[in-house]
């Protein structure tokens, strides 16, 4: 699996806005990237997934270069309980491929 | 409400003895996986299972063990054998169609005395 380069840390005043950067310079063709959060003591939380196009959910949009080297999480409107870890990983489909979690970035919504 | 549950959400053993942590869906997910995550890092693969009675080791399956004997059931034994079994224990199921999204529960936090 590729490897993902996140910011340790990012503050959002809430009501705005929250980019998410990640470098994912070594991506081949068949990786998706993934955006998964994790809320202090809880299981991860899936966000969304993408392979070349952008894509919109309830939750997020995710934004994906056209050279699939980085890509950038929105979070539209923060509000506090989006405060969490969030963590960019890139992996193919194949049964068993496991989730590789980095360090993520810590982001703190802010009132 | 389909989903994962885990449950305890806290356990304590004493050292020495085996301990089965619980994780079923209702998702109807062909697939489940079993990680483990210590303070401060990612996950780790501990088994991961396909269908039922097959499964196969991750990175870290020394001192563990697991069982398929239904779809929506796949419990983890920690077993004495596991040099450093505090931590916290995450499962994950997926489907095996093309989009093999994981979707985890709630997690054990098991301390070891």
């Amino acid at each position: 699996d590729a490897k993902t380069t996140q910011p340790p840390s990012m503050d959002c005043a809430e009501g705005r806005a929250a980019n998410l950067p990640c470098n994912h310079s070594t991506i081949s063709g068949n990786e998706y990237v993934y955006w998964y959060r994790q809320i202090h003591s809880q299981g991860p939380q899936y966000i969304i997934h993408g392979l070349k196009n952008n894509e919109t959910n309830e939750m997020a949009s995710l934004i994906i270069t056209e050279d699939r080297k980085s890509s950038t999480l929105i979070l539209p409107h923060a509000t506090l309980r989006d405060t969490a870890v969030y963590y960019c990983i890139v992996r193919g489909m194949e049964y068993g491929n496991k989730l590789v979690f980095g360090a993520g970035t810590i982001l703190r919504v802010k009132s | 409400d389909g989903g994962i549950t885990q449950s305890p959400k806290y356990l304590f053993r004493k050292e020495g003895q085996n301990v089965t942590l619980s994780c079923e869906q209702n998702l109807n997910h062909d697939a489940m996986y079993w990680y483990r995550q210590d303070p401060g890092q990612g996950l780790r693969l501990i088994y991961y299972s396909q269908i039922v009675n097959d499964f196969q080791k991750g990175d870290i399956a020394e001192g563990y063990s697991v069982s398929r004997e239904k779809k929506e059931s796949f419990p983890l034994t920690v077993t004495s054998a596991q040099k450093n079994p505090t931590a916290f224990y995450l499962c994950a199921s997926s489907i095996m169609g093309s989009d093999r999204t994981q979707y985890f529960g709630p997690g054990t936090r098991l301390t070891v005395l």
